[in-house]
């Protein structure tokens, strides 16, 4: 079993929808996770942190369930900018503190057509 | 505020050569990881640098090694390279007393003849 697993897509939906992306993990000692966004050739930037109550930030809402080992990213009013591979990442921990080695998905991606 | 940067951008080797990549980290990190990132997947960690030390290692070869200088800059050397190495390699810096989120560089795309 992958230690991070996302669907690849292509998810295809028109301007202004409400898509959702979903991951497991399968090491139930992680400890911080992520949704990291990719544009065609570029590097993964953050695009929230995971917390366990749940939070948003704008069109964008992560939800992180521990008992089930799943998180879950949420885009309301979809624009073209949003456009991208939506990267699921965990954090086992690390050495003396540190965040240690991140684990990504293979990542999804989301085209938003007008 | 200068953040992540990598270089050289591209780079073309052939089979059996070696090649050194480097990184800068963003101002104020003390930490470089580094990853692969091959087309369609996801970056797969190779290996953490902090206080001059290899600190965790992925799942690669000995062929990759890499170095850490006393103002944290960081590279990766990849020795008898194999058409497989063709790849995206990233930098990601972060502050190793803190659990903020790291930062990725441009990274460097390697192919290989």
């Amino acid at each position: 079993r992958k230690e991070v697993e996302q669907d690849p897509g292509p998810f295809n939906v028109p301007e202004g929808a409400t898509v959702a992306f979903n991951c497991t993990y399968s090491n139930s000692a992680s400890q911080s996770f992520f949704w990291y966004r990719q544009d065609c050739r570029k590097e993964p930037k953050l695009l929230m942190s995971v917390y366990s109550s749940g939070n948003e930030d704008g069109r964008f809402t992560a939800q992180l369930n521990r008992a089930s080992q799943y998180i879950s990213l949420l885009i309301r009013d979809s624009k073209l900018s949003d456009s991208a591979t939506y990267l699921c990442v965990v954090n086992i921990g690390g050495y003396g503190g540190s965040q240690g080695n991140l684990i990504f998905g293979k990542g999804t991606k989301l085209s938003v057509k007008p | 505020d200068a953040g992540v940067t990598q270089s050289p951008t591209h780079l073309i080797k052939t089979r059996g050569q070696q090649v050194t990549l480097r990184c800068s980290p963003k101002s104020g990190h003390d930490t470089v990881s580094w990853y692969q990132q091959a087309l369609g997947q996801g970056p797969q960690f190779i290996f953490q640098y902090y206080e001059e030390e290899e600190r965790q290692r992925g799942n690669f070869p000995d062929r990759f090694s890499g170095h850490q200088f006393p103002n944290y800059s960081s590279e990766l050397n990849v020795n008898a390279l194999l058409l497989g190495d063709s790849a995206l390699y990233l930098c990601a810096s972060s502050s190793y007393m803190t659990t903020q989120p790291q930062h990725f560089g441009d990274g460097t795309r390697l192919s290989i003849l």
